[in-house]
């Protein structure tokens, strides 16, 4: 089945940085790249997404780039604010027969954003 | 639209017992998802029901189970519980056939003592 590694498990940075969180994935049949955003208390909520078809994708202050050949996706978060702080996941979807898609996801990464 | 509405928000429960957990989907949607969610395992897949059928089940043992009735909304159920148990249970549901996009509800918390 499907494997995803995320990087890093914790990253804090100062308000207006930048941040990257980078993910793998094992099976190359895999197609479509969500990422979530997890705040306390709630369930995770989609940010942005990637097909297999596209490199990069780009909304706001989030992007999203896709490299197949080396199977690993990064999200970048410019000019960070506090209400950026948030477990995010990145995860990988793949045909699982009988009609079935299934997501995996990777373990997460906290990120806090120093004001 | 009203979200994916999960009932019970907090559960509190002891080894041997066994736990039902509803969801309710966003109108519409015919597929919804179950996660368990751990700090140690971050969120592991359990089952997806698409048009009442399950379509994918994770790797769980048989004590975890689920259904999906007509009108979309699913109940999950947890029998002789084990330590192990304690965590948020996660419902998805999403709009099309391919699990993509999921609105996820804000969870069941289910202690097990």
């Amino acid at each position: 089945g499907e494997n995803v590694e995320q990087h890093p498990s914790t990253l804090s940075v100062q308000e207006g940085d930048s941040a990257v969180i980078k993910c793998t994935y094992s099976d190359s049949a895999s197609n479509y790249f969500p990422w979530y955003k997890q705040e306390l208390g709630k369930g995770p909520q989609l940010i942005i997404d990637i097909r297999s078809n596209v490199g990069e994708k780009k909304d706001q202050r989030i992007a999203v780039t896709l490299n197949k050949t080396a199977k690993h996706f990064s999200l970048h978060i410019t000019e960070t604010q506090p209400e950026d702080s948030a477990v995010y996941f990145c995860a990988a979807t793949a045909y699982s027969g009988a009609g079935s898609y299934q997501l995996t996801f990777g373990k997460g990464t906290k990120l806090s954003v120093i004001p | 639209k009203a979200g994916v509405t999960q009932t019970p928000r907090y559960l509190i429960k002891t080894r041997g017992q066994q736990v039902t957990l509803s969801c309710s989907p966003i109108s519409g949607h015919r597929s919804v998802s179950w996660y368990q969610q751990t700090p140690g395992q971050g969120l592991q897949f359990l089952f997806e029901y698409f048009s009442e059928t399950q379509r994918n089940k994770g790797n769980f043992p048989g004590r975890f189970s689920g259904r999906q009735f007509s009108n979309s909304r699913s109940e999950m159920n947890v029998s002789t519980l084990e330590l192990g148990d304690s965590a948020l249970y996660l419902c998805a549901s999403s709009p099309g056939t391919m699990n993509e996009k999921l609105f996820f509800g804000s969870g069941t918390q289910l202690s097990v003592l």
